[in-house]
């Protein structure tokens, strides 16, 4: 079985500083991972992927994640954090394999507030 | 990346009725599937909605309470049947094309209320 950990249910960060939103996974084999952000009373926003390569990957809006296999983990940085930032932000794996069907397993969810 | 829709957008319901959700995206499609996030929630997936054949249920889903349809590779309906509180969420579809699946792009969401 797959699954997602979010630590974090809620991340507080000033405007100007860097900001990281932690992800941690299980899978069978090799993940694929993705990030997604929800504003309020919006649907879900794809942000970026890591499906093999490079463990940085960049995304929209200035996010990057990297992956790193030995810690499974997949965390969302970005350099600066902007107020609009603000928002529900999901990590999602799936297995490479077809196993799993091409189901995505998501995580509970980390808010990020950003403040002046 | 597909555009998808979804009406309605909310609605507040009455328990004992049902409701009707539909998405259409505005290119084809491989899979569709719909998902639910419970009032300050994660997404929980209800179902692979698959073209041609009887949708694909996950476990704690069953067809009589979500019928699920999906006639053509652009459009799906799920209806939430006999409905009481316990159903309040929002309901969203999303979409994964061609063979390399690895991306699902996400409606903007039903918000059910049941009353």
């Amino acid at each position: 079985a797959q699954s997602v950990a979010q630590p974090e249910d809620q991340v507080n960060v000033a405007e100007g500083n860097p900001l990281t939103v932690k992800c941690t996974y299980s899978v069978s084999g090799n993940p694929y991972l993705f990030w997604y952000v929800q504003y309020p009373n919006r649907g879900l926003q794809f942000l970026l992927k890591y499906i093999t390569g490079d463990n940085l990957v960049k995304g929209s809006y200035g996010f990057e994640a990297e992956f790193n296999k030995s810690q499974t983990s997949f965390h969302l940085k970005k350099p600066s954090a902007l107020v609009s930032d603000s928002a529900l932000y999901f990590c999602a794996v799936r297995s490479a394999g077809t196993g799993g069907g091409n189901k995505l397993t998501f995580g509970t969810g980390t808010q990020l507030k950003v403040e002046l | 990346s597909a555009v998808i829709s979804q009406k309605p957008s909310r609605d507040i319901c009455q328990r004992g009725t049902s409701l009707t959700i539909q998405c259409q995206v505005d290119s084809q499609v491989t899979m569709m599937f719909w998902y639910r996030q419970q009032p300050g929630q994660s997404l929980t997936l209800i179902a692979t909605a698959n073209q041609g054949s009887e949708a694909t249920y996950e476990s704690g889903f069953v067809i009589d309470k979500f019928p699920i349809s999906r006639p053509n590779l652009t459009f799906s309906t799920l209806t939430v049947s006999n409905m009481s509180p316990e159903d309040s969420s929002i309901y969203l579809c999303s979409v994964a094309s061609g063979q390399v699946t690895y991306e699902q792009y996400f409606g903007p969401g039903t918000r059910l209320t049941v009353t």
